[in-house]
């Protein structure tokens, strides 16, 4: 089984461009998470959707955007990207909640914005 | 949401339980505990996850006192592959947000 795929792995980016993080999984799971991870520091929620067409909020949403069209995709978008969007961002899903059950992580895309 | 709160790092040598606590002290009636472990460059890995008293599996143990507002997470013999980062995370009935405290680093040495 696949899981969770996010693409790309890694990605440079310079100041202001805009580009989409992929995240696709193939277990039938409503429940889908984008975080992302500081250097040194733990994960914080940008977007989450508990199903196709509902999204909502997390800690730190501004400068992203999400959509939902199925249940397997879950993509992130970054419009205008600045240096302080410089991280690790992770896809989860979960097959059950609330409360929700295990969450099954993405290997993650790291992301450089010069 | 209830906060939880960890420490910020903690040594064991190989061979060592190592007993991680996370304090949640608004934790509601219906919410359960989970623990999650992330080793570098990769994504977090749930390992247990239990409402009240214990709950064992083959990774780990979790003590969770009556009052629930804190919990243990038990890892017996530890190695050097159980170096990681473990987050406690409280998940609730009443919202799907699910909210990563800071995790404790845990080096173990040989």
């Amino acid at each position: 089984n696949a899981g969770v795929t996010q693409t790309p792995k890694f990605r440079i980016l310079k100041i202001g461009q805009s580009m989409t993080l992929q995240c696709t999984q193939d277990m039938n799971h409503n429940y889908m998470y984008w975080y992302r991870q500081d250097p040194g520091m733990g994960l914080k929620l940008i977007y989450y959707s508990v199903g196709a067409g509902i999204t909502d909020k997390g800690e730190v949403p501004n400068g992203y955007n999400v959509s939902r069209s199925t249940t397997e995709d879950f993509p992130l978008r970054l419009e205008l990207a600045a240096p302080s969007q410089t991280s690790v961002y992770f896809c989860a899903s979960s097959g059950t909640g609330p409360p929700a059950g295990e969450l099954f992580f993405g290997e993650g895309s790291r992301l450089t914005v010069l | 949401l209830a906060k939880t709160t960890q420490p910020i790092s903690m040594d064991s040598y190989e061979g060592q339980e190592v007993n991680i606590t996370c304090s949640h002290n608004n934790i509601a009636t219906n919410d359960y505990i989970t623990w999650y472990q992330q080793f570098p460059s990769q994504g977090p890995r749930f390992i247990i996850q239990g409402y009240k008293t214990k709950v064992t599996n083959e990774v780990a143990s979790l003590f969770i006192p009556a009052d629930r507002k804190s919990s243990t997470l038990s890892l017996p013999r530890v190695s050097l592959s159980d170096t990681a980062v473990y987050y406690c995370l409280v998940v609730s009935y009443n919202t799907d947000k699910l909210i990563f405290g800071t995790g404790t680093r845990l080096q173990v040495f040989p």
